[in-house]
């Protein structure tokens, strides 16, 4: 059974602090990506990734970055957070044929910045 | 810019009968569209896929069409049940992978 995983399902963080959020893949997918989810506005793409140390921006990607030293790894990283940065931060993965295959979803991570 | 609209108003119908969702874009001519399925609190999971050349797609008690004139497509569940109670996202995809979500309908069945 495939499987991505999200390293906290809830996470609660002081402005400021540098916050890092971690998801695994084991399906051996080469793609990537880093969304977050706030009502009313859908899923936003912030960052994904198409091979190792491989990274590009998403839709979203101010007061993000991202790391990928491992296949199976992609981390989210909020490098001084703020209240706005407050959502659910969900990771997908896919395989090879980029456009047509589906994203497999972790659980999510639901981030409170105060 | 590229956008996608899906019902706002949550879908309230009865079990037995068909629900039907709907999810128009604009500025966009997608190669592939996909639907997935969203329970509170859960990532969303992939339903069904159909490409631009495909006008309608089946899996079991679910039914997607893609209008690619009218920039349409609908998701249609028939003899709808309880279970099926969650949130259902359009995506279309873009180059490389990147999908663009709507904001989802939430679809409530009552028994």
């Amino acid at each position: 059974d495939v499987k991505v995983t999200q390293s906290s399902r809830y996470l609660v963080k002081r402005t400021g602090e540098k916050v890092f959020l971690e998801c695994v893949q084991d399906m051996d997918h080469e793609n990537m990506f880093w969304y977050r989810q706030d009502p009313g506005l859908g899923l936003r793409l912030i960052y994904f990734s198409y091979d190792v140390k491989m990274k590009e921006k998403g839709d979203i990607p101010e007061g993000y970055s991202v790391s990928r030293e491992k296949k199976e790894r992609f981390s989210l990283i909020l490098e001084s957070a703020s209240t706005n940065q407050t959502s659910m931060y969900l990771c997908a993965s896919t395989g090879q044929d980029r456009v047509a295959y589906e994203q497999y979803f972790g659980p999510g991570t639901r981030l409170t910045v105060t | 810019s590229q956008k996608i609209e899906q019902n706002s108003e949550a879908l309230n119908i009865q079990e037995g009968k068909t629900a039907t969702l709907t999810c128009n874009y604009t500025n966009y001519s997608p190669a592939y569209l996909q639907w997935y399925r969203q329970d509170p609190g859960r990532g969303p999971v992939f339903l069904l896929l159909i490409r631009e050349n495909e006008k309608e797609k089946r899996k079991e008690r679910l039914k997607v069409t893609f209008d690619t004139t009218l920039k349409q497509s609908l998701f249609h569940i028939t003899a709808s049940q309880p279970a099926d109670s969650a949130t259902y996202l359009c995506a279309l995809a873009r180059w490389g992978g990147k999908l663009i979500f709507g904001q989802g309908t939430e679809l409530s069945v009552k028994p």
